[in-house]
């Protein structure tokens, strides 16, 4: 069964830190990697998505990694601000055609505090 | 402003009851689909759409039904509400069932409590 685990569960950090989370997965066949942001009471937004071939994107202070051959992935966000407290959620995509073919992740609870 | 509009934003439902979440989308997308998101879970696929008058089952689709009469509308309908479905929904839609860019688009949410 396809699985993605999600660390820290929860994460408190200063304003202005910097803070990585971590995404592990085991979904075959792969397709692709996404990173959702998610603010208290709203629906999920995009932050970045990533295929096979590659291994990092950003997008203005979030930049997620991946690295399919331990299939882990990660997003790192750079001099947080307060707004950055949310769950952050990884989805993985797989190109076996069933249904929507995306496992989500539990997701990390981030929390910014001034 | 272009995105997904999803009503009621909250709802209490009795044991037996139903009705009808809404989802609308004004972009033109010929995928769309509805999760639930419970405390310490994962979003889980109820129901999906490929277009219009095209629908099938995700990992959680019973006591739910699902119509796509139009591109625009995907409503969900709870049959006879349990407890079990108390939850925050979610639609969601994408030019795509695979986008390889951006994403899905996902509604604000529908909070609901079944007593």
């Amino acid at each position: 069964k396809n699985q993605v685990e999600q660390s820290p569960q929860s994460l408190i950090i200063l304003e202005g830190k910097n803070c990585t989370l971590q995404c592990n997965y085991t979904v075959s066949p792969f397709s692709n990697l996404r990173w959702y942001k998610q603010d208290t009471g709203r629906g999920p937004v995009s932050l970045t998505i990533m295929t096979f071939s590659e291994n990092t994107k950003s997008n203005g202070r979030y930049t997620a990694t991946l690295d399919a051959d331990t299939k882990q992935s990660s997003l790192h966000i750079t001099a947080s601000q307060l707004s950055d407290s949310a769950s952050y959620i990884c989805v993985v995509g797989d190109s076996g055609g069933g249904a929507d073919g995306l496992t989500f992740g539990k997701g990390t609870h981030l929390i910014i505090q001034p | 402003n272009a995105g997904v509009t999803q009503t009621p934003k909250f709802q209490v439902l009795k044991t037996g009851q139903s009705m009808t979440l809404q989802c609308a989308q004004d972009m033109n997308h010929e995928y769309m689909s509805w999760y639930r998101q419970d405390p310490g879970m994962g979003l889980r696929l109820i129901h999906y759409s490929v277009g219009a008058g095209i629908t099938d089952q995700g990992e959680v689709p019973n006591g739910y039904n699902v119509s796509r009469s139009t591109t625009e509308d995907f409503p969900l309908r709870l049959l006879s509400a349990a407890p079990s479905q108390t939850s925050v929904y979610f639609c969601a839609s994408s030019y795509s069932r695979t986008p390889t860019r951006g994403g899905y688009t996902f509604g604000s949410g529908t909070r609901l409590t079944v007593v």
